[in-house]
């Protein structure tokens, strides 16, 4: 069964720590994505990679940064965790075809959150 | 400006009976309309797709979707809704993003289920 895996389901991190969220996928998709959700703002978008190595900022991306140095692995790293970067995030990816670009597999989250 | 809309934040339902989420998108050029669905704790799972021909779609879990491009709509319903219906409901619109593709989210639309 294909899948993209966010390898913590929870994590608690102390404000000013940097914090590493790792996203890994296995069905050979260019296009990787990190958001964060938060009650009543949706679905926010972090960073994206289209390739390996290449990186996009999204709508929110201060306070985040991410690296791509495997097609299967998408990291966020939180550079000095804060607060309000406690929050659900989630990874996903989607393939580079037209069209099929769209379709995106989501993993089930990290729940972090940041005392 | 591209947006998606979905204008009821929470609904309530009782088991068996019918249901209808509301999505209204913003975007200039012919879309590409999805619903995903998060279950809680959980990523979101696509539910269905419109690209183009029929403008009715069936999805899984007895899902389907009507696209009406004079409402500017696209209106996921269920004749009728298991406990287990319960979760979080996405409309998004695809775009194009210079020579890449991404989806446009609503905020979400979450449903309760009374048995």
């Amino acid at each position: 069964d294909v899948k993209v895996t966010q390898s913590s389901r929870y994590l608690v991190k102390r404000t000013g720590e940097k914090v590493f969220l790792e996203c890994v996928q296995d069905m050979d998709h260019e296009n990787m994505f990190w958001y964060r959700q938060d009650p009543g703002l949706g679905l926010r978008l972090i960073y994206f990679s289209y390739d390996v190595k290449m990186k996009e900022k999204g709508d929110i991306p201060e306070g985040y940064s991410v690296s791509r140095e495997k097609k299967e692995r998408f990291s966020l790293i939180l550079e000095s965790a804060s607060t309000n970067q406690t929050s659900m995030y989630l990874c996903a990816s989607s393939p580079s075809t037209p069209i099929r670009q769209y379709g995106y597999t989501f993993g089930s989250g990290t729940r972090l959150t940041v005392v | 400006a591209q947006s998606v809309t979905q204008p009821d934040i929470h609904i309530t339902v009782s088991e068996g009976a019918s249901l209808e989420l509301r999505c209204n998108y913003s975007y200039g050029a012919t879309p590409y309309l999805f619903w995903y669905v998060q279950s809680p704790g959980q990523g979101l799972q696509l539910l269905l797709k419109y690209f183009s021909g029929d403008t009715l779609v069936q999805g899984i879990k007895g899902f389907e979707a009507e696209f009406k491009r004079s409402q500017s709509s696209f209106n996921l319903r269920k004749p009728s809704v298991h406990w287990s219906d319960a979760a979080e409901y996405f409309c998004a619109v695809g775009v194009r993003d210079g020579n890449n593709r991404k989806l446009i989210w609503g905020l979400g639309t979450s449903l309760a289920v009374n048995p």
